[in-house]
């Protein structure tokens, strides 16, 4: 296993179209968090899977978000009638719940580019 | 509910010079605590962590000692690198091992 995957690396789109993004976990991970980073910020916490339970969603996630782990496994986040506040990196991290201190590791990110 | 203070940065410094980066945090209950480095083009790397109170996390010559008493979890080296410039995030996690809160991140530049 070679880390914490995500596909697309980039993605350029149209104000007001529908965008997915796609992560793939440590393959021994429960746990899979999505967040996002603007330039020059720290990323922010958008929302978090045990197995393919959505256990916490962040305010930052709008109605326009939907995020989904079915499987327990990859997760996909949904950006539907996106908007040019949208552009921002995505992150998806993952750990072992059955760790005590929370250590994820983070994948590369999908870069959004709303235009 | 959690944050994170963390040193403006940039922060610019010659290569062999001795950093510091303040951290302090409030978090419920007992946090563990993670320095992250992000590097010119890549992802997020745990740089190092500490899980209770007066634990020192280390790698790569970095430190930091959890400070439960001042909420502070300050990344220290006693001689940086240019290999070390990047950003660095701190970030506390609850014990419900939900989310990490990041810092704004301070960029840290090392010149020869």
């Amino acid at each position: 296993d070679t880390g914490v995957s995500q596909n697309p690396r980039h993605k350029i789109t149209k104000r007001g179209q529908n965008v997915t993004f796609r992560c793939d976990p440590i393959s021994e991970h429960n746990r899979l968090y999505w967040y996002r980073q603007t330039l020059g910020q720290g990323p922010e916490f958008l929302t978090y899977f045990q197995n393919e339970a959505q256990l916490e969603k962040s305010r930052l996630l709008s109605d326009r978000f939907s995020a989904e782990r079915p499987k327990g496994s990859f997760s996909t986040l949904e950006i539907q009638r996106t908007e040019q506040g949208d552009s921002a990196m995505y992150l998806c991290a993952s750990s072992d719940a059955g760790t005590s201190n929370n250590e994820q590791f983070f994948g590369p990110g999908t870069r959004l580019t709303v235009l | 509910g959690d944050s994170v203070t963390q040193m403006e940065g940039p922060v610019t410094l010659s290569e062999e010079a001795c950093l510091t980066i303040n951290c302090t945090y409030t978090a419920t209950g007992y946090p563990s605590l993670f320095w992250y480095v992000q590097y010119p083009g890549e992802g997020l790397q745990l740089l190092l962590k500490a899980t209770k109170a007066d634990d020192k996390g280390s790698n790569k010559g970095f430190e930091a000692t959890y400070r439960k008493e001042t909420t502070s979890f300050h990344l220290e080296k006693g001689s940086v690198q240019v290999s070390d410039s990047a950003v660095y995030f701190c970030a506390p996690s609850t014990n419900s091992g939900s989310r990490l809160t990041f810092g704004e991140g301070t960029q840290l530049t090392v010149n020869p």
